[in-house]
């Protein structure tokens, strides 16, 4: 069973940074893109970033690129994001995601399985 | 404003039939595959419908997509009072060179 488990959530004023972890078991980590997505409080889904299976193909929404940085290690089955810069509009949960193949831009495969999210709030 | 546009709300009463729409462009839907999800209060999202008209294993027949040019629909049957739920269509967009997500439509039931 595939398993997603997001860490690294929390409370920081603006500007400051935060490093969110994934631990992923249940699959063969290193075979599959990984995404971030977040969900403000109350409002929709936004894609935050993507990369794939080997790290070397990564993606970024215009709202946190150059402030964020996605990045994984097959070795330890885990992905991560730093976020740098955070502001206020930068709260909400964040959802580890898992994708149906190697790279994440790729249509024909999309988000088959969903971390339970971890909560980062922006305030001063 | 979200880049595909779906109605905030949907209603219906038990065993009607409903449909959500998803509106999009020739950057996203009308070149991509579309994908609907369903999340229930507190949870994760989930999967309903991949490329556009397949249902993963355990979702119910009741529920099913369609796509037509640059929009998409995704039609619940029989409803059910477990559908109430937020409903999210999501696909790539070469413009944004990212993927997309509608602003969601909150079903009740």
């Amino acid at each position: 069973e595939v398993q997603l488990v997001e860490s690294g959530g929390g409370l920081v004023q603006p500007g400051g940074s935060l490093r969110l972890s994934c631990a992923a078991s249940g699959f063969s980590f290193d075979d599959f893109a990984m995404h971030w997505v977040r969900q403000s409080p109350g409002k929709g889904l936004e894609w935050v970033s993507g990369i794939s299976f080997n790290g070397g193909s990564i993606g970024y929404a215009e709202s946190v690129k150059g402030r964020f940085t996605i990045s994984r290690d097959n070795g330890k089955n885990s992905l991560y994001m730093q976020m740098n810069s955070l502001r206020v509009e930068d709260t909400a949960f964040y959802y580890c995601a898992k994708h149906s193949g190697e790279w994440y831009s790729s249509s024909a495969d999309f988000f088959d399985s969903w971390g339970q999210g971890t909560l980062v709030t922006v305030s001063s | 404003q979200s880049v595909l546009t779906q109605p905030p709300s949907a209603s219906g009463t038990p065993g009607q039939r409903v449909t959500i729409s998803c509106s999009g462009s020739t950057s996203n839907i009308g070149t991509y595959y579309v994908y609907w999800y369903q999340q229930l209060p507190g949870t994760a999202p989930k999967l309903l419908v991949y490329r556009n008209n397949q249902r993963p294993s355990g979702v119910p027949d009741r529920f099913s997509g369609s796509k037509s040019g640059t929009s998409a629909s995704l039609a619940i049957g029989g409803l059910r009072s477990e559908d109430e739920a937020d409903y999210y269509c999501t696909t790539w967009d070469d413009s944004l060179t990212g993927w997309v997500f509608g602003g969601g439509t909150k079903l009740t039931v």
